[in-house]
């Protein structure tokens, strides 16, 4: 069963630019999160989505990020006309039920560098 | 509101040494907890976790945890550090219920290095 997949690993974006971020979640996972680990700081929650819906996203930026989990396909983070405050890493996750118990898997990362 | 505090950012022993990572969490409801480890340029592995039943929990690797609810801790130890264990150690906290139950809040995190 492959882990979650996240692409691309690396991206580099002007400021201005816009990054597009892709996580597949394992097989059978229908829950997927996104976190964000800034430069010298712990992971912090952006948002929970199931299969085209948004649970909570109670940790996104208000302006210039979105996020996405269709029926079909990846979920997408979106971010809108980077700034250099928002080169990071960005972690994928899932989880089959959303139970507070289930493990949550991570995926590799995309680290992102605004120039 | 959640929050997890990991003392210590950083962490030297020695191989073959006691290691000891400190986690202190505050939650308003009874919380389910994590540990993860970070490899360089790597995502997060899940170590133990406590949801409920025992306090004590066994992980990968020979790692184990203790929940203590008095004490809102939930400290990570092994007894005999490996060169392999070196990594950046998180703890997570995450509500046992309610419409924000899914995120995981983590601590700043623990480097541990482990001297030959």
């Amino acid at each position: 069963n492959a882990g979650v997949m996240q692409n691309p690993r690396h991206l580099v974006r002007r400021r201005g630019q816009e990054a597009r971020l892709r996580c597949s979640p394992m097989k059978g996972h229908s829950h997927v999160y996104w976190y964000r680990q800034l430069p010298e700081e712990g992971l912090k929650f952006m948002v929970y989505l199931q299969k085209e819906n948004i649970i909570d996203e109670s940790g996104m930026p208000k302006e210039r990020f979105s996020a996405e989990f269709p029926k079909e396909g990846p979920s997408i983070l979106r971010i809108q006309q980077v700034v250099r405050g928002d080169s990071a890493a960005y972690f994928c996750a899932s989880s089959p039920l959303s139970g507070g118990e289930e493990t949550q898997y991570f995926g590799p990362g995309t680290r992102l560098l605004v120039l | 509101a959640q929050s997890v505090t990991q003392l210590g950012s950083h962490v030297s022993v020695s191989e073959g040494a006691l290691v000891l990572l400190r986690c202190n969490y505050s939650s308003s409801v009874p919380p389910y907890l994590f540990w993860y480890v970070q490899y360089p340029n790597q995502g997060l592995q899940l170590l133990l976790k406590y949801t409920t039943g025992a306090t004590l929990v066994k992980g990968i690797n020979g790692f184990e945890a203790e929940f203590k609810k008095s004490e809102t801790s939930f400290h990570l130890t092994k007894p005999s550090a490996h060169m392999s264990d070196a990594a950046e150690y998180f703890c997570a906290v995450r509500r046992a219920g309610g419409t924000s139950y899914g995120k995981l809040t983590f601590g700043q995190g623990t480097i541990l290095t482990v001297h030959p």
